[in-house]
């Protein structure tokens, strides 16, 4: 079946450091992939995406590209925010069950002044 | 616009109350679902509706009962909850709930945070 391991937090960041968060997926077919961001207290928002290989996903300053040859599609930012401050979930969903999202575990991003 | 919205933000019941969540969007989109959110965890899948139909049951216990009374509106009937039903419920909806690329995005709300007591 399908999978996303994402690895797991707590991240702990000064203001402006790098971020990445590593993704890696199994999946039939070919899948779309995403990655949602959740706030403290809220509920999940779609931060990017991309559905085909080599497409990549742009929002807010993060970034990440579709790599089939490593079935990846690791988070970046260039200069982290406090505002940044959430948790990150890696998913996917795959020709195999069009409906449903398959989540990694999530990552918790806490980032310092 | 992307919006999802659902209500109430926060509810508590207790074991023997009925209570309903709702959900709202307008954005033509003709998939909605439901999850269950429990802290630390990723959001589980519980219903999917395509065109108003129930399309997918994640063998979800009978207490939970959905509703969809028109294209934009999703409800969620609760009746004799446990307490460790108490978690964030969220919605989401799609243009499409099959298909690739833009049709199956699914956008979120807020969540509704259910205590059980």
């Amino acid at each position: 079946g399908d999978s996303v391991t994402q690895m797991e937090g707590p991240v702990t960041l000064s203001e402006e450091a790098f971020l990445t968060i590593n993704c890696t997926y199994t999946a039939t077919g070919y899948p779309s992939l995403f990655w949602y961001v959740q706030y403290p207290g809220e509920g999940l928002q779609l931060l990017l995406k991309a559905t085909k290989a080599d497409d990549k996903g742009s929002n807010k300053g993060f970034e990440a590209t579709y790599r089939k040859e490593t079935t990846s599609f690791h988070l970046e930012k260039g200069s982290v925010q406090v505002s940044d401050s959430a948790v990150y979930f890696c998913a996917l969903i795959s020709g195999g069950s069009n409906y449903k999202l398959t989540f990694g575990k999530g990552t918790l991003l806490t980032v310092n002044p | 616009d992307t919006e999802v919205t659902q209500t109430p933000k926060h509810l508590v019941m207790g074991m023997t109350n009925k209570k309903s969540l709702k959900c709202e969007q307008h954005m033509g989109h003709r998939a909605m679902y439901w999850y269950k959110q429990k802290a630390k965890k990723p959001p589980e899948l519980m219903f999917v509706y395509s065109y108003e139909k129930l399309s997918i049951n994640e063998s979800v216990p009978s207490r939970f009962s959905p509703e969809c009374p028109n294209s934009s509106l999703l409800n969620l009937h609760l009746h004799a909850l446990q307490p460790e039903d108490s978690a964030l419920y969220l919605c989401a909806s799609s243009q499409d709930a099959v298909g690739r690329e833009a049709k199956n995005i699914q956008y979120f709300g807020a969540g509704t945070r259910l205590s059980v007591l």
